[in-house]
């Protein structure tokens, strides 16, 4: 069974700062994995999908890693601002189904 | 892509009464997803909202407590039954496009149950 761990829990930086989340998984049979971000009382945003055979994905300030083979993913945000502040979720989805296993999320708030 | 509205965003309900949230796509879509989020915990996968049949529940969800509706390839809906304050929790409902794989979210309804 896919479990997925999102490290750390919660997150504050001052302004300015870059942000380095980390998403690691038990079962290396992915199809892709995804990252979203939540803000309180809302629903997902996608930001990134990366392809199994993808090594990383950039989109603005934001860019994802993927290591298949160790189980890990990382998401970078660049030069943060208090806009970014929010929960950010990882997600995989198995080389075989369709059904995402989702990570516990990591709040981050960046302060002004 | 697609964009997702997904109805009521919020609500306060009774115990005992029922809600019937909406899902509605702009596209025509492959799957549609209901998920469960309680408070301060990630998504749990509710159903998979099948067009035409019945939905297919994940262990721990039964259609007489959550009964799903896919009448046509753009449009669901997820009724809560008989609902009580552990069903306090955001619902969101979740698509894929044809051709893709990636998933996209509506932005939730939070339902509070007192």
């Amino acid at each position: 069974k896919q479990e997925v761990t999102q490290i750390p829990a919660a997150l504050s930086v001052p302004e300015g700062e870059n942000l380095v989340l980390n998403c690691s998984f038990t079962d290396s049979a992915i199809y892709n994995l995804q990252w979203f971000r939540q803000d309180p009382g809302k629903g997902l945003t996608s930001l990134l999908l990366i392809q199994s055979s993808q090594r990383e994905q950039t989109s603005g300030r934001l860019n994802a890693s993927l290591d298949k083979s160790s189980g890990r993913s990382t998401l970078y945000i660049a030069a943060s601002q208090p806009g970014d502040s929010a929960t950010y979720l990882c997600a995989v989805r198995p080389s075989v189904g369709n059904k995402l296993t989702f990570g516990g999320g990591t709040r981050v708030l960046v302060k002004p | 892509s697609a964009v997702i509205s997904q109805k009521p965003s919020r609500d306060i309900c009774q115990r005992g009464t029922s809600l019937t949230i909406q899902c509605q796509v702009d596209s025509q879509v492959t799957m549609m997803f209901w998920y469960r989020q309680q408070p301060g915990q990630s998504l749990t996968l509710i159903a998979t909202a099948n067009q035409g049949s019945e939905a297919t529940y994940e262990s721990g969800f039964v259609i007489d407590k959550f009964p799903i509706s896919r009448p046509n390839l753009t449009f669901s809906t997820l009724t809560v039954s008989n609902m009580s304050p552990e069903d306090s929790s955001i619902y969101l409902c979740s698509v894929e496009v044809w051709g893709g794989t990636e998933a996209f979210f509506g932005q939730g309804t939070r339902l509070t149950v007192v």
